[in-house]
């Protein structure tokens, strides 16, 4: 099993629609967890840290389920612009101890369409 | 605002050339790390350095050389680059003094062994 999983897609979806991600990590212990967002193979670009209570901000919501280790990323209302590739980011432990190395997900890619 | 600053922003290189490949952050991180992202693979961890004067191995360091010259630059050498080292290079940087900390990347270095 991979450290962190990620479903590739890609994610085609309408202009409004509601779309969601989930990304699986293997480490019980891990403590930190980020969404990036990346275009184009250029570089990623932090989204979102995901939060035990689960946060959001605007139209991006995270939520973290520890008993079945995995986060998510809901994007209501999606827009052209939110067509991009969605990185998950988590620890293998404990971040202190890890220099903060992180493990990212291969990517979930999104299409927004008219 | 310059983050995290990479240079050069592509080569192009012969097989057997050696190269380095600069990066330096003006955010105060303690912690730098180097990436390679390929089709497919994802980002892969190659080197990184939790604080000046330490250096550890990533996933994939074969092939490579880090330096950590001082709180601010942390470089990448290849020192006799094969085509199988061709990729898009990042350059990362975090305050791991602090948990939960995210990592912020250069804009990369597209790098091409003929």
């Amino acid at each position: 099993r991979k450290e962190v999983e990620q479903d590739p897609g890609p994610f085609n979806v309408p202009e409004g629609a509601t779309v969601a991600f989930n990304c699986t990590y293997s480490n019980s212990a891990s403590q930190s967890f980020f969404w990036y967002r990346q275009d184009c193979r250029k570089e990623p670009k932090l989204l979102m840290s995901v939060y035990s209570s689960g946060n959001e901000d605007g139209r991006f919501t995270a939520q973290l389920n520890r008993a079945s280790q995995y986060i998510s990323l809901l994007i209501r209302d999606s827009k052209l612009s939110d067509s991009a590739t969605y990185l998950c980011a988590v620890n293998m432990g404990l971040f202190y101890n890890q220099g903060g190395k992180l493990i990212f997900g291969q990517g979930t890619e999104l299409s927004v369409k008219p | 605002n310059a983050g995290v600053t990479q240079t050069p922003k592509f080569q192009v290189l012969k097989t057997g050339q050696s190269m380095t490949l600069q990066c330096a952050q003006d955010m105060n991180h303690n912690s730098m790390y180097w990436y390679r992202q390929d089709p497919g693979m994802g980002l892969r961890l190659i080197y990184y350095s939790a604080s000046e004067g330490t250096t550890d191995k990533g996933e994939v360091p074969n092939g490579y050389n880090v330096s950590r010259l001082n709180k601010r630059e942390f470089s990448l050498r290849l020192e006799s680059a094969a085509p199988s080292q061709t990729s898009v290079y990042f350059c990362a940087s975090s305050n791991t003094e602090f948990s939960n900390q995210p990592q912020h990347f250069g804009d990369g270095t597209r790098l091409s062994i003929l």
